[in-house]
């Protein structure tokens, strides 16, 4: 199985303030159709999971553009610009390329 | 729009037979697949099984030799079943569309098991 590792497991930040959250897959996520399955989910608190980012930088719609998700191959990272109130969550990621699908362990982003 | 709605018992007995349905709405069964995921209480996320739009299955090593997706596409349903259900069984199942990868999800059934 594709082993997500998720960093850091939490984050306390201030309103405004930027914070990247790392995920580190033990194999390419590249699949056979060239695409790489990599999402960013947030489950806000009492929430069912929300997907933000799928194929490693494409926002959902109604994501803010303060979301961006980058890396390749087995590196990604999601960046979040200017933090507000409603981001608190757990992120997860998420890969699609190998079954089984696996997720990162979460982190969980708290205000200050 | 698009969504999904889990039902089912919330309370089981150890060694019972779980059986969950999610209800879809916004999209084709034959055109989507639909995956199973549960998050035990305060823990992560993890894949159980998906349907695919054909109506073949995939399933977690983890949890094969007990459970069984299928659906009824004229009733837009994807149904879960779970047989020798032991307390590590309980936690939240939630179903999503699968192929687009999770982009919609239901709101949740907590299960627990207990005696």
């Amino acid at each position: 199985d594709v082993v997500m590792t998720q960093t850091p497991p939490s984050l306390s930040v201030a309103i405004g303030q930027s914070v990247s959250i790392s995920c580190k897959s033990s194999q390419s996520l590249v699949a056979s159709d060239k695409n790489t399955y990599l999402n960013w989910l947030l489950q806000s608190p009492g929430r069912s999971p929300k997907r933000l980012i799928y194929q490693v930088s494409k926002l959902d719609s109604g994501v803010p553009d303060r979301f961006s998700g980058s890396g390749s191959e087995k590196d990604f990272t999601l960046k979040i610009s200017r933090v507000e109130a409603e981001d608190l969550g757990v992120y997860y990621c998420l890969q699609g390329t190998h079954l089984p699908l696996t997720f990162g362990s979460g982190t969980k982003l708290e205000i200050k | 729009q698009v969504q999904l709605e889990e039902s089912g018992p919330g309370l089981m007995q150890p060694s019972e037979t779980l059986s969950l349905t999610c209800t879809v709405s916004g999209f084709s069964l034959t055109s989507n697949g639909v995956g199973w995921v549960r998050q035990p209480l305060g823990k992560g996320l993890v894949w159980m099984g998906t349907i695919w739009a054909g109506g073949s299955t995939n399933y977690n090593s983890a949890v094969q030799s007990r459970l069984s997706i299928s659906r009824d596409t004229s009733k837009s349903q994807v149904f879960l079943k779970m047989n020798s259900l032991q307390p590590e069984d309980t936690g939240t199942y939630y179903c999503a569309r699968h192929g687009p990868l999770f982009d919609y999800w239901g709101q949740g059934v907590m299960v627990t098991v207990s005696s």
